[in-house]
């Protein structure tokens, strides 16, 4: 079946640290990948996507690559500031028909960036 | 742009009541998808709905139920609640077309007691 494992946190950086969050799939079609943010008390928030192999989704200086060899799709950000702190939660979807498929997510990756 | 709005924030039933959410979606949008995240976890998929049917469903109860109006808005309802009911439910719309992405609202924080 269709899933998404993704590292587990909580990870603490430091400002202006450089930042991975891991994430890996299993789809059995051809998935669209995405991550999402959430603030505290907040619903989600889209950051970025990516619909086929090797695109490169970006957003706000976050850039994941959609791997379809190693099946991964890892969040990575050069220089996190303290306003990054949030979960992040890594999806796929696989297309039903004419309408978006159901979103898999992982279990999210709660991050800290300290002054 | 409203974006993604559902009501009400927060709830507080009492084991064994029912309990009805709301959810307007994106304009433009037709297609409203609904999912339940607990605590310290990813959200889990519900079912989801376009052109007033359900087209999706997750592994949930029959307990869990829905309805999608002609325009486009949609409710969750859920019967006989139980204590493992409690969680934020995520109301997401998007567009009836592939490679499209979901909008999500803020939520309607849960609490059975």
């Amino acid at each position: 079946g269709d899933s998404v494992t993704q590292m587990e946190g909580p990870v603490t950086l430091s400002e202006e640290a450089f930042l991975t969050i891991n994430c890996t799939y299993t789809a059995t079609g051809y998935p669209s990948l995405f991550w999402y943010v959430q603030y505290p008390g907040e619903g989600l928030q889209l950051l970025l996507k990516a619909t086929k192999a090797d695109d490169k989704g970006s957003n706000k200086g976050f850039e994941a690559t959609y791997r379809k060899e190693t099946t991964s799709f890892h969040l990575e950000k050069g220089s996190v500031q303290v306003s990054d702190s949030a979960v992040y939660f890594c999806a796929l979807s696989v297309n039903r028909g004419s309408t978006l498929g159901r979103l898999y997510f992982g279990r999210g990756t709660q991050l800290t960036v300290w002054p | 742009d409203a974006g993604v709005t559902q009501s009400p924030t927060h709830l507080i039933k009492t084991r064994g009541q029912q309990v009805t959410l709301r959810c307007s979606p994106k304009s433009g949008h037709d297609t409203v998808s609904w999912y339940q995240q607990a605590l310290g976890q990813g959200p889990q998929f519900i079912f989801q709905y376009y052109e007033e049917e359900e087209r999706q469903r997750g592994n949930f109860p029959d307990r869990f139920s829905g309805h999608q109006f002609p325009n486009y808005s949609s409710e969750l309802n859920v019967n006989a609640l139980l204590l493992g009911d409690s969680a934020l439910y995520l109301c997401a719309s998007s567009r009836g077309a592939p490679n499209t992405e979901a909008f999500f609202g803020q939520g309607t924080r849960l609490t059975v007691v």
